[in-house]
């Protein structure tokens, strides 16, 4: 399995601008989460999903943040408009079910968002 | 709610020394517990778990950690360390009875001193 697949590696985009970070989960994991890396902050979970459904989205810092699952492969986090302050390392990670042995999370390597 | 503290924000220690991360937890239900590390630029990687069973638990790498209840603990130990440990290292647990959050700690990061 290639893990957990995040694009892109790097966004360095305006103020303003819509901003898309896409993630591919592995094959058969049934939860994803996403996070958000900062100095400041650390390690925040910003929402997660289990089955595609969204479950908890208490993290997600204002309107101007929206996740989707459309499928059991894919999965967006969107920032419109974006803004300097938003910048950070955001990280995908997905999972089993904590009733399987093997639950777990694993994580993609990151998309690091510069916003200027 | 569960929390986890990692109580050392950094940790200074010489090669081939042995070393130990401290990790607290509070919950009020039984927990699964996971130590992960993240190395400079990239994402995290499990090190180790405690899910059930032997309160022992060896991860990669030659870290292990000890789970005690009655303490609310799981420190990660290594007897003997080497540079490519250099990261930084994140305590977590699982966030209730049912859920597939897991709530991690605001990390450790080990510097390896030559």
């Amino acid at each position: 399995d290639a893990g957990v697949i995040q694009s892109p590696r790097h966004e360095v985009t305006e103020m303003g601008q819509e901003v898309t970070l896409r993630c591919k989960p592995i094959s058969g994991h049934n939860s994803l989460f996403w996070y958000r890396q900062t100095m400041m902050r650390g390690l925040e979970l910003l929402i997660y999903f289990n089955n595609n459904v969204p479950i908890d989205d208490s993290g997600m810092p204002e309107d101007r943040f929206s996740a989707k699952m459309p499928n059991a492969s894919f999965s967006t986090l969107k920032i419109q408009p974006s803004e300097p302050r938003d910048s950070a390392v955001y990280f995908c990670a997905s999972s089993l079910g904590r009733t399987d042995d093997n639950y777990g999370y694993t994580f993609g390597s990151g998309t690091r968002l510069t916003v200027v | 709610a569960q929390s986890v503290t990692q109580l050392d924000s950094q940790v200074p220690v010489f090669e081939e020394a042995p070393v130990e991360l401290r990790c607290n937890y509070s919950s009020s239900v039984s927990v699964y517990l996971f130590w992960y590390v993240q190395y400079p630029n990239q994402g995290l990687q499990l090190l180790l778990k405690y899910l059930s069973g032997s309160t022992l638990v060896k991860g990669i790498n030659g870290f292990e950690a000890e789970f005690n209840k009655s303490q609310t603990s799981f420190h990660l130990r290594k007897p003997s360390v080497h540079i490519s440990d250099t990261a930084e290292y994140f305590c977590a647990v699982t966030a209730g009875n049912r859920d597939d959050k897991i709530i991690f700690g605001k990390g450790t990061r080990l510097h390896i001193l030559p």
